[in-house]
């Protein structure tokens, strides 16, 4: 059964510097993805990366890149000069069967709460 | 696009009413899902739909719960009676053949 683990329940990072967060994953298809989720204090849900299990290189956008070790089953999100309104809470989450022309669910890590010290 | 978009925003009722959140998906995505989130189990899907045929609901905690997709552009969760553990944020979530999920604003509901 697939599984998302977000290790980190609170981080605090100061201004400016860059932050990992954690997550691993656990499944048996060979087709999935992973994807990053933001969720500040407003409580709306926003799309930060995806990752293909096939992708043959880590995901950028910005300032956010997925350090994606396929070995590990880790998909870590790694924050390059934070800042103030990165502080949210960050949610790991995963699909199987992504080649599939069928659905399948989208499942969620517990999150990380992450806060930015000026 | 509007976006995903969840009515009502809010929601207050007493224990052992019907409840009934509303969603309206991005047109033309062909996936919907219902989350649930609260502190202590975090996002939790309930049920998702595919081409309006409901795929998997196996996350939907009780027969008190229950979700329709009558046509493309309109699904519903209704909580039938409602408790107060029924309290949580509930999100309406829709994809298209694409990658991620967009999701609506949420509906937070207190039950009481």
């Amino acid at each position: 059964a697939q599984k998302i683990t977000q290790t980190q329940p609170g981080m605090f990072v100061q201004e400016k510097e860059a932050v990992t967060l954690d997550c691993t994953y656990d499944t048996s298809d060979p087709s999935y993805g992973l994807f990053w989720y933001k969720q500040p204090s407003s409580g709306e849900m926003i799309f930060l990366i995806y990752q293909g299990s096939y992708d043959q290189q880590n995901a950028t956008e910005g300032r956010y890149s997925l350090n994606f070790q396929k070995a590990r089953k880790s998909a870590n999100l790694v924050i390059s000069a934070s800042q103030l309104g990165d502080s949210a809470m960050y949610f790991c989450a995963m699909r199987e069967g992504i080649h599939s022309s069928s659905a399948s669910k989208i499942i969620f890590g517990s999150g990380t709460r992450l806060s930015i010290r000026p | 696009d509007a976006g995903v978009i969840q009515s009502p925003r809010h929601e207050v009722t007493e224990m052992g009413q019907e409840v009934t959140l509303r969603c309206k998906p991005i047109s033309g995505h062909n996936s919907l899902f219902w989350y649930r989130q609260t502190m202590m189990r975090g996002l939790e899907l309930l049920i998702y739909f595919n081409n309006n045929v409901p795929i998997d609901d196996s996350g939907m905690p009780e027969d008190r719960f229950s979700a329709k997709m009558p046509n493309a552009s309109f699904s519903t969760l209704k909580i039938q009676p409602s408790e107060p553990r029924d309290s949580a944020v509930y999100f309406c979530a829709s994809r298209a053949t694409g990658v991620e999920a967009f999701f609506g604003q949420g509906t937070r509901l207190t039950v009481v």
